[in-house]
């Protein structure tokens, strides 16, 4: 059964800080992996997917990488905004074709 | 192109009664999946329709929940009767189903209390 695995749970930082967030997988056979934003009492917004054969994706200030073979995945977020400030979820697909998700990092980027 | 739609938002009820969801996924998308969401975890699958086929409802207690995808559009889950422990956030999200491809939509959810 694939257990996805999201580190640090929480982060607080200053404005403007570069940051990671990692997940990690513990079955490498996946089709593709997800991360989304949560925004408080809010649904699950996709930000990024990487598929199996890529390395990484980026989206303006987010950089998504995959490290299959490891079971690895890490966000990178450049100089952070306070409305960045949300829970981050990551969720592998693999075989089962079922998306399965971390408990997330709930990031706070205070002014 | 609008979202998935959910109703209701918020739904509060006394246990032993029952409450139903909705969700309208974005049109085109074959795939359906429900999803419960408790307080500090991530969304862990009830059920996943492919159209109008329930091909994964490993996780979903059939004891006191059913779903339903009428014409591969719509579906309604249920629960029958409610207990404490169902107090959730439920999330519904679609996808087109291109496997390696398969990016998800989200819902807004729906708030569940259990009194």
């Amino acid at each position: 059964k694939q257990e996805v695995t999201q580190i640090p749970a929480a982060l607080s930082v200053p404005e403007g800080e570069n940051l990671v967030l990692n997940c990690s997988f513990t079955d490498s056979a996946i089709y593709n992996l997800q991360w989304f934003r949560q925004d408080p009492g809010k649904g699950l917004t996709s930000l990024l997917l990487i598929q199996s054969s890529q390395r990484e994706q980026t989206s303006g200030r987010l950089n998504a990488s995959l490290d299959k073979s490891s079971g690895r995945s890490t966000l990178y977020i450049a100089a952070s905004q306070p409305g960045d400030s949300a829970t981050y979820l990551c969720a592998v697909t693999g075989g089962s074709y079922i998306p399965t998700f971390g408990r997330g990092t709930s990031l706070i980027v205070h002014p | 192109e609008a979202g998935v739609v959910q109703s209701p938002r918020y739904k509060i009820i006394e246990k032993k009664q029952p409450v139903a969801f909705w969700c309208n996924p974005i049109s085109g998308h074959n795939t359906l999946y429900w999803y419960r969401q408790n307080l500090g975890q991530g969304p862990e699958l009830l059920i996943r329709y492919e159209n109008e086929e329930a091909v994964d409802d490993s996780q979903l207690p059939k004891d006191r929940f059913s779903a339903e995808r009428l014409k591969g559009v719509d579906s309604t889950l249920k629960i029958q009767p409610a207990e404490l422990g169902d107090s959730a956030v439920y999330l519904c999200a679609s996808s087109r189903g291109d496997r390696e491809l398969e990016k998800l939509f989200f819902g807004s959810g729906t708030q569940l209390s259990v009194l």
